[in-house]
């Protein structure tokens, strides 16, 4: 089955600083999404983003297929970005396959 | 628009026991997939319904199981319960089912003793 990397598997920022988190994956891929999970266990949907790039306030994401990678961007991070991010991928007729996430810790 | 809900949020469970997990979807949302979270493992994919039926299932054994009635809510059910079915259990839903945009519920941690 189709393999997810996520890099770093862990990052700590100081309070305002801006960080790139990268997803790998082996195969093509029909959807991709990323998300947060808070320290409560809750999954917060950030992107759908099966290609392109999209922006969400200071969060943006963009998706390379044909390279199989996809980056998500926090600029200006705040405390409040702590969590650990996943990106999950999808092909048709399969189910959605997580990463292993990158676990962010934001200092004040 | 309510979001995804599940019940109960936290259970504590003995070895050998049975347990049933309930997610209410999104009004309108027909398929409801469940994933177990735990430390080692990841996220890992258990199994999808979409209009009553069984649509995917993940690699785990029988003792998993699952429904979803015809209002689109789902349950799923673990029996003979083992100290490594201690997870943290999602469900998501999405409007038509397979890799359309997922949203979760806040999930269910079950702690097995």
């Amino acid at each position: 089955g189709i393999q997810v990397e996520q890099s770093p598997p862990d990052l700590i920022l100081q309070e305002g600083a801006n960080s790139t988190l990268r997803c790998n994956f082996s195969d093509s891929v029909n959807n991709l999404q990323w998300f947060h999970q808070n320290p409560w266990g809750q999954l917060i949907n950030l992107f759908y983003i099966p290609s392109g790039t999209k922006q969400n306030g200071r969060l943006s994401a963009t998706t390379v297929a044909t390279e199989r990678y996809s980056l998500l961007y926090i600029s200006s991070s705040q405390t409040t970005d702590s969590g650990v991010y996943f990106c999950a991928v999808g092909v048709y007729g399969q189910n959605f396959v997580f990463g292993p996430g990158t676990r962010l810790s934001v200092l004040p | 628009k309510a979001g995804v809900t599940q019940t109960p949020r936290y259970l504590i469970k003995t070895r050998g026991q049975q347990v049933t997990l309930s997610c209410s979807p999104i009004s309108g949302h027909r398929s409801v997939s469940w994933y177990q979270q735990t430390p080692g493992q990841g996220l890992q994919f258990l199994f999808e319904y979409f209009s009553e039926t069984q649509r995917n299932k993940g690699n785990f054994p029988g003792r998993f199981s699952g429904r979803q009635f015809s209002n689109s809510r789902s349950e799923m059910n673990v029996s003979t319960l083992e100290l490594g079915d201690s997870a943290l259990y999602l469900c998501a839903s999405n409007l038509a089912g397979g890799i359309y945009e997922q949203y979760f519920g806040p999930g269910t941690r079950l702690t097995v003793t």
